[in-house]
């Protein structure tokens, strides 16, 4: 079974500056995909970046960019010049491709602020 | 947003009685999940689906069963709901890209007095 722990219930950011949102997992498998997804109030639940497994370059996605530690299994997410809009709860979700189930950390409410 | 839909939004209804969370998606995915979610907390898978006349048991006991009888439809019920039933459901897909996105609906937030 797999494990994925997001240490940070709560953090803030000032608009402008860069956060890092913590994860860890444990798993056995090889295959496997790693997500981080943004729930903003009331809104669906969206990708924010995805990172394959075998891969080692690091995934970017505009102000988003992770830091990818296959063997500390450590997955954090780095959002720079903040926005207002990036107020939200973002999850950590580990794929597993084999049984094609996702495990889901228990969140990270962000705030940023004016 | 994504092609994925569900009804309704929000529910509050008594103790006892039948339910069905709708949930459709018009891009041809086949696995469909159903989530339990309560307010700012983690995800719980209760159910998934692989394609037609597949369905499983997630890893949070639920209570609740599902049907699979076209592919861009995955409804939920609860034969008798109960107040411990209070949460939020969110359904999700995967497309056949290979790339696993999880496309998600915008949730049903159902009440039980």
């Amino acid at each position: 079974a797999q494990t994925v722990t997001q240490s940070q219930p709560e953090m803030s950011v000032q608009e402008a500056e860069t956060v890092t949102l913590s994860c860890t997992y444990d798993t056995s498998e090889n295959n496997y995909y790693l997500f981080w997804y943004k729930q903003p109030p009331s809104r669906q639940m969206i990708l924010v970046i995805r990172q394959e497994a075998y891969k080692q370059q690091n995934a970017t996605e505009n102000r988003f960019s992770v830091n990818f530690q296959k063997a500390a299994k450590s997955f954090s997410l780095k959002i720079s010049d903040s926005q207002l809009g990036d107020t939200a709860m973002y999850f950590c979700a580990f794929m597993n491709t084999n049984a094609g189930k996702s495990t889901f950390g228990d969140g990270t409410t962000l705030t940023v602020k004016p | 947003e994504a092609d994925i839909y569900q009804t309704p939004r929000y529910l509050v209804i008594g103790t006892g009685k039948k339910i069905t969370l709708e949930c459709s998606q018009t891009m041809g995915h086949d696995k469909m999940y159903w989530y339990q979610q309560d307010p700012g907390m983690e995800l719980h898978l209760i159910h998934y689906s692989y394609g037609v006349n597949s369905t499983e048991k997630g890893d949070l006991s639920s209570e609740s069963t599902v049907s699979r009888i076209r592919t861009e439809h995955f409804p939920l019920t609860l034969e008798s709901a109960r107040p411990s039933h209070t949460s939020q459901y969110l359904c999700a897909s995967i497309s056949r890209d290979g790339l696993y996105e999880q496309y998600f609906g915008p949730g049903t937030r159902l009440t039980v007095t």
